[in-house]
């Protein structure tokens, strides 16, 4: 069965701080994705990123990196220098998509407080 | 292009009634998928469509809930009859492949 673990439940920091969310997975697939969401005070799920299994390739985007590394099983989320409006929980999912279903496994989340 | 629309944003109704939640998903995405999130058990898959057949329904937590996808441009997830423990907010996803896309959620509370 496929699980997500993220071991961080709240982080705070201080608005311009680089921050990390881990992330660790398990599957039996061979062929798998990995996602990050983020939810806003608002409530809305807002798709961030999608990796799949055969690229290890570490992202950028803007701010935004994510290093994922099959080794250890991880997908973790980095946030350079930090604002306020990053100020969300963020979700890491995974799928199963070798059967094509895609279903969505969560994990808990972990929420980040950026301070001004 | 719109995203994924669900109706209503808040519904609040007494423990008893019947409660119909909406989504209509992104135009040319075969697959439509129903979750819930509570504090307790954060988001959990309640069933999900592929070209408007349900495939997995086994989320499902009672023959209270049920789920249906006449068409591609919408579906429908009724609780009958609704209960206290329903009270959570529930999300509707379209895809075209592995990434979901979410609607803004319906915030649900059974009094």
């Amino acid at each position: 069965a496929q699980k997500v673990t993220q071991a961080q439940t709240e982080i705070s920091v201080v608005e311009k701080e680089d921050v990390t969310l881990d992330c660790v997975y398990e599957t039996r697939d061979t062929t798998y994705y990995l996602f990050w969401y983020k939810q806003p005070p608002s409530g809305e799920l807002v798709f961030l990123i999608r990796r799949n299994s055969f690229d290890e390739q570490n992202e950028i985007s803007g701010r935004y990196s994510w290093n994922f590394q099959k080794s250890t099983s991880s997908f973790n989320f980095t946030i350079t220098a930090s604002q306020v409006v990053d100020s969300a929980v963020y979700f890491c999912a995974l799928s199963e998509g070798g059967a094509g279903s895609y279903q969505l496994t969560f994990g808990k989340g972990t929420k980040l407080s950026v301070i001004p | 292009d719109a995203g994924v629309i669900q109706s209503p944003r808040h519904e609040v109704t007494e423990m008893g009634q019947e409660v119909t939640l909406r989504c209509k998903p992104i135009s040319g995405h075969d697959y439509l998928f129903w979750y819930r999130q509570t504090m307790m058990r954060g988001l959990e898959l309640l069933i999900y469509f592929n070209n408007n057949v349900p495939i997995d329904d086994s989320g499902m937590p009672e023959d209270r809930f049920s789920a249906k996808m006449p068409n591609a441009s919408f579906s429908t997830l009724k609780i009958q009859p609704s209960e206290p423990r329903d009270s959570a907010v529930y999300f509707c996803a379209s895809s075209l492949g592995p990434a979901q896309h979410f609607g803004d959620g319906t915030r649900l509370s059974i009094l």
